[in-house]
């Protein structure tokens, strides 16, 4: 049962070159999300996902784009790379239904931008 | 807007009480929640609380919320040195029902032997 999976777990960047992160979940889950963590400020929404084909702002998406084409991956683009996005990029999943709450999460990706 | 508050740090000698304190902003908050970080992994949920609800216990953890302040407390008893993580504080939004929690800073608990 591998749950939330996310790839690439490491890439260092230079300043304006493009990339997507991908995130798999095997959980059936509706809902997916997008956090980024930086030191002292916690886990910030970058954006998230209700379903297949739908995609909302989180409360950090400037810079980023996201696509649920198919119900388990979501996507995290980056089209022009900054300094400012350097940071530790977690997806998560949940249930749509009995919400308590509980998210799942992968391991995290660590993105350098130089 | 919403804003969850947390200190950073904590450390506490092996076998001692831990208490983690958090402070959110939201009333209208249907769960709050515990997660804790390990070194190298993603958030797993730790426990949560109903928002009617003034205590939870489970096993080592209590969980204490007092909706008057506002503020939400985890203890854990007989701290061990797998206890030894990240501890982020979140509350629903509960404006709308997209899941979407907003999560303090997270507070590092450095259990000493």
């Amino acid at each position: 049962n591998a749950g939330v999976t996310q790839t690439p777990k490491f890439r260092v960047l230079k300043t304006g070159q493009s990339m997507t992160l991908l995130c798999a979940q095997d959980m059936n889950h509706e809902y997916m999300y997008w956090y980024r963590q930086d030191p002292g400020m916690g886990l910030r929404l970058i954006h998230y996902s209700v379903g297949e084909g739908t995609t909302a702002k989180g409360e950090v998406p400037d810079g980023y784009n996201v696509s649920r084409l198919k119900k388990q991956n979501f996507l995290l683009g980056l089209e022009s790379a900054a300094p400012s996005q350097t940071s530790v990029y977690f997806c998560a999943s949940s249930y749509s239904s009995a919400w308590s709450g509980e998210l799942f999460f992968g391991e995290g990706s660590r993105l350098t931008v130089l | 807007g919403e804003d969850v508050e947390q200190s950073l740090f904590l450390s506490v000698r092996e076998g001692d009480s831990s208490v983690i304190n958090c402070t959110y902003t939201d009333s209208s908050s249907t769960y709050l929640y515990w997660y804790k970080q390990e070194p190298g992994a993603g958030l797993q949920l730790l426990t949560y609380i109903f928002s009617n609800m003034d205590m939870k216990q489970d096993q080592r953890l209590t969980v204490l919320l007092n909706k008057k302040d506002k503020h939400l407390s985890l203890r854990i008893a007989d701290t061990q040195t797998g206890d030894s993580a990240i501890y982020f504080c979140a509350e629903s939004t509960g404006s709308s029902n997209t899941g979407k929690l907003i999560f303090g800073q997270g507070t590092t608990l450095q259990v000493k032997p």
